[in-house]
């Protein structure tokens, strides 16, 4: 059984770092990319990154000059960074496992996502 | 807006067969396979057709895909009112080096 689950902070002001991590419990960590996605309230889904258990990343390119995507072995456990964060950046997080049963890849596992809300 | 196109809603009558479409570019449709997830409101969206047309295990084979030069479909036969919500289309894009979404259709049943 395979299960992310995932913490960080919830309430931002404009400017400070958003900050999650994700745990992954059963399965193998270093056969799959993990990722980070996300949902603005009542909008569609947004890709931000991803990593693999060796961390080699790829990031979405309209986030990259503000994201860092990290993986510590060790704990199974892989993190996102969000530098500057905006009020457009409110959404619910998610972190994902992608396997590679096609090219590109398929989402298979999500965390249980984490609203971030960005407010002064 | 999003890099693949879907339209916004669709929707049918049960028992009818519908099918929301995805259009994208040689870049990612046109040269990679195609998943669909379905999202039911308030969770994480679930994985419904990947390599354009194949089916995880447990997915009913009311749902069906398919694909075409640079757009793809999901094909939702035998409509059922559960069948009602949010379904994504996704795929990766080399240009990009990223993976890319569509904004989304929201599918109601009459």
């Amino acid at each position: 059984q395979v299960q992310l689950q995932q913490w960080g902070a919830g309430l931002l002001k404009p400017s400070e770092t958003l900050s999650l991590t994700c745990a992954v419990y059963g399965g193998s960590f270093s056969v799959y990319y993990w990722s980070w996605i996300r949902q603005p309230p009542g909008k569609g889904l947004e890709w931000i990154g991803e990593i693999n258990h060796s961390g080699s990343t790829n990031y979405n390119p309209s986030l990259k000059s503000r994201v860092t995507i990290s993986v510590d072995t060790s704990k199974n456990q892989f993190s996102l960074k969000m530098r500057s964060v905006t009020a457009a950046d409110t959404a619910v997080y998610s972190c994902a496992r992608i396997n590679m049963i096609t090219f590109g890849g398929v989402i298979d596992y999500w965390g249980q996502g984490t609203l971030v809300t960005v407010s002064s | 807006q999003s890099v693949l196109t879907q339209p916004p809603s669709a929707s049918g009558t049960p028992g009818q067969r519908v099918t929301i479409s995805c259009s994208g570019s040689s870049s990612n449709i046109g040269s990679n396979p195609v998943n669909w997830y379905q999202q039911l409101p308030g969770t994480a969206p679930k994985l419904l057709i990947y390599s354009n047309n194949q089916r995880p295990s447990g997915v009913t084979d009311r749902f069906s895909g398919s694909k075409s030069g640079t757009s793809a479909s999901l094909a939702i036969s035998g409509l059922q009112s559960e069948d009602e919500t949010d379904y994504y289309c996704a795929a990766w894009d080399d240009s990009l080096n990223g993976r890319v979404f569509g904004g989304g259709t929201k599918l109601t049943v009459l």
